[in-house]
């Protein structure tokens, strides 16, 4: 079946540094994606989402990049900080309608050194 | 904040034994979903609900596990026996149509 995978399980970054953590996916039918972070014991928190119809969305240190052609998706974290040390998950959703059911990925540990 | 309240954050018990895990969604929300997590399967989804009514449950193993939404402020999740393999941490979320799924600190399940 169609999944969600991740390019890399664990990235190291020195703090201040900008981060790249990259997901491809398979299902050329998604038409939503959706970047959560986790931290320990926590549940996944809402980071940033993106529709198909646009190539890249910006948040607060936070930039999601879409590449349709490729089916990449990526977030960049600008200076990274302590407070950024999580597993990172990217997940799509091949529903137009409502419900949004995500497919995740595997996740991305990333590590901020002091 | 607003946030998804799970309740218990652990449960340990034997296997055999029913397990109820609850969930009170984000006022408002209208679509409530329910994950389980381990290592080697990631986030799988289990079921979700909109407007109180089942959508879609074939994540869910149907001879053991059931999942109702009793008033629109409570979803349960039930494991009837539960199974040593069904240990694992389960995360309940809640939504608006077609917005950013929130979700719960999870309910840490371990079956002995």
């Amino acid at each position: 079946g169609e999944s969600v995978g991740l390019h890399l399980p664990t990235l190291s970054v020195q703090e201040g540094d900008n981060s790249i953590i990259n997901c491809a996916y398979s299902n050329s039918a998604s038409d939503y994606f959706i970047w959560y972070k986790q931290e320990s014991g926590k549940g996944p928190q809402f980071i940033i989402d993106i529709r198909s119809n646009m190539d890249k969305r910006q948040g607060q240190r936070v930039t999601v990049l879409l590449n349709k052609t490729v089916k990449h998706l990526s977030l960049q974290i600008a200076a990274t900080q302590p407070g950024d040390s999580a597993v990172y998950f990217c997940a799509e959703s091949g529903s137009s309608g409502s419900a949004r059911q995500l497919t995740f990925g595997s996740g991305t540990q990333l590590t901020v050194l002091p | 904040d607003a946030r998804v309240t799970q309740t218990p954050r652990h449960k340990v018990t034997e296997m055999g034994q029913e397990v109820t895990m609850r969930c009170q969604p984000i006022l408002g929300h209208n679509t409530v979903f329910w994950y389980r997590q381990t290592m080697m399967q990631g986030l799988e989804l289990l079921a979700y609900f909109r407007n109180r009514a089942p959508l879609d449950d074939s994540g869910m193993p149907k001879d053991r596990f059931s999942a109702e939404m009793p008033d629109a402020t409570l979803a349960t999740l039930k494991i009837q026996p539960s199974e040593p393999r069904d240990s694992a941490v389960y995360f309940c979320a809640s939504a608006p149509v077609g917005e950013p799924q929130h979700f719960g600190d999870g309910t840490r399940l371990s079956i002995l």
